[in-house]
């Protein structure tokens, strides 16, 4: 079993619906980032989070620490928004600042 | 800033002959990171720097790939000899310090054939 797994593996969306994807780990952390990859390659960090949520523009990410899960939301979908999302934990105990990543979640949004 | 500049962006070799990947930090930047991306294996942290000095370096592979960071703003990854499995995309990345996000950069896509 992967440490970080994340649902689902791929999704497709229309235009203006709203997304979640989920984050599921099984190390206690110290952080968890978001990423998205566009299909370019390029990466782009969206969120570090340690508790909480946060949100910026159309997009909102929530930690529950205890439940060792983490959801990325969009909201109002564009297919600008089509890209793999990684989910990325750092282990409480690795001592360093190293990041197990997630498989990712390919997302289409259709117009 | 323009950014993490990497460079190539794109590298074919033949099996063997030495490769040397380039990376340009954000300049204040204090963590500078080498990721690998496949498909087999996603995402993998390789090495990571801190104030120029290699910090954790137990995600190389093996004795073929190399690191340095002679100064702040720049840094390479050495492979020598190459081999096929080497093919990948590599990134670097660059951070202010532990706690803030990471900035990648555009990657450099290594054929190795």
């Amino acid at each position: 079993k992967n440490e970080v797994e994340q649902s689902p593996q791929n999704l497709t969306a229309q235009e203006g619906e709203f997304i979640t994807i989920n984050c599921s780990y099984s190390v206690g952390i110290s952080a968890l980032h978001w990423l998205q990859q566009h299909p370019g390659g390029g990466i782009v960090s969206l969120f570090m989070l340690s508790s909480g949520k946060k949100k910026h523009g159309r997009l909102i990410a929530t930690i529950n620490i205890q439940e060792k899960h983490s959801s990325l939301h969009i909201t109002a979908s564009h297919p600008r928004d089509s890209a793999v999302y990684i989910c990325a934990v750092r282990p409480i105990t690795s001592g360093t600042y190293k990041y197990i990543f997630g498989t990712g979640t390919r997302l289409k949004v259709l117009a | 800033d323009a950014g993490v500049i990497q460079s190539p962006r794109h590298e074919v070799t033949e099996m063997g002959q030495e490769v040397t990947l380039r990376c340009k930090p954000i300049s204040g930047h204090d963590y500078l990171f080498w990721y690998r991306q496949t498909m087999m294996r996603g995402l993998e942290l390789l090495i990571y720097f801190n104030n120029n000095v290699p910090i954790d370096d137990s995600g190389m592979p093996e004795d073929r790939f190399s690191a340095k960071m002679p100064n702040a703003s720049f840094s390479t990854l050495k492979i020598q000899p190459s081999e096929p499995r080497d093919s990948a995309v590599y990134f670097c990345a660059s951070s202010l310090n532990v706690n803030t996000e990471a900035f990648f950069g555009q990657g450099t896509r290594l054929t190795v054939v």
